[in-house]
């Protein structure tokens, strides 16, 4: 399988503040990651397919310019919650598909936590 | 579209006893199904996954799931569980024809008790 690594885990901002979270593929080249948002005791909506070289799909009803996506390399792709407000706060996980059968490789995820 | 149901919230049971987590699904095409364990502030891990042939699949931990297509479902079980198996587990599909997107269903807490 591959490796996938998320920074930081934890994070904590105040309101209004921008906060980045960088997601690696230590071991494959991932032309296509995906970003997804799990809230307590939910599961895990998708939010974006992160594509190398090109823009960013994003899902129905998520806020592209306030989740800016950036996938400038074959190994890293990251997650910019711009403005954050304490609605934001979630735990976001990264992960990345080897092959076309669906199966996924994710990240330890980071918790953003707005004040 | 597809979309997967996990029908319970929580399963509590006690160590060494069996335990099943049930998952139905519902598409209008063939479907790839997956296990996934989450453990308490960390990203997923698959436990199994069924693409084809045997509709019995064995996956670490000494999990298994059974896909049955009349049913829609792919349940997870586990003949004697140990406290290290309390996590969350998430079922979830894919479309063999679709864009390698996972849909996951809501997930089962399952708790276990000394």
């Amino acid at each position: 399988g591959a490796v996938v690594s998320q920074h930081p885990s934890w994070v904590i901002c105040k309101s209004g503040t921008s906060v980045k979270i960088e997601c690696r593929s230590l071991d494959f080249q991932a032309t296509t990651m995906f970003w997804y948002r799990q809230f307590p005791k939910q599961s895990l909506m998708l939010m974006a397919t992160s594509n190398e070289g090109s823009k960013a799909t994003y899902e129905q009803g998520v806020e592209k310019d306030k989740f800016l996506i950036n996938h400038a390399s074959l190994t890293l792709s990251t997650l910019t919650v711009t403005s954050a407000h304490p609605e934001d706060s979630s735990f976001y996980i990264c992960s990345l598909a080897l092959g076309s059968t669906g199966e996924l490789f994710f990240g330890e995820g980071s918790r953003l936590t707005v004040l | 579209a597809q979309s997967v149901t996990q029908l319970d919230s929580q399963v509590p049971v006690f160590e060494e006893a069996p335990v099943e987590l049930r998952c139905n699904y519902s598409s209008s095409v063939s479907v790839y199904l997956f296990w996934y364990v989450q453990y308490p502030n960390q990203g997923l891990q698959l436990l199994l996954k069924y693409l084809s042939g045997s509709t019995l699949v064995k996956g670490i931990n000494g999990f298994e799931a059974e896909f049955n297509k009349s049913q829609t479902s792919f349940h997870l079980r586990k003949p004697s569980v140990h406290i290290s198996d309390t996590a969350e587990y998430f079922c979830a599909v894919s479309d063999p024809m679709g864009a390698q997107k996972l849909v996951f269903g809501q997930g089962t807490r399952l708790t276990i008790n000394p």
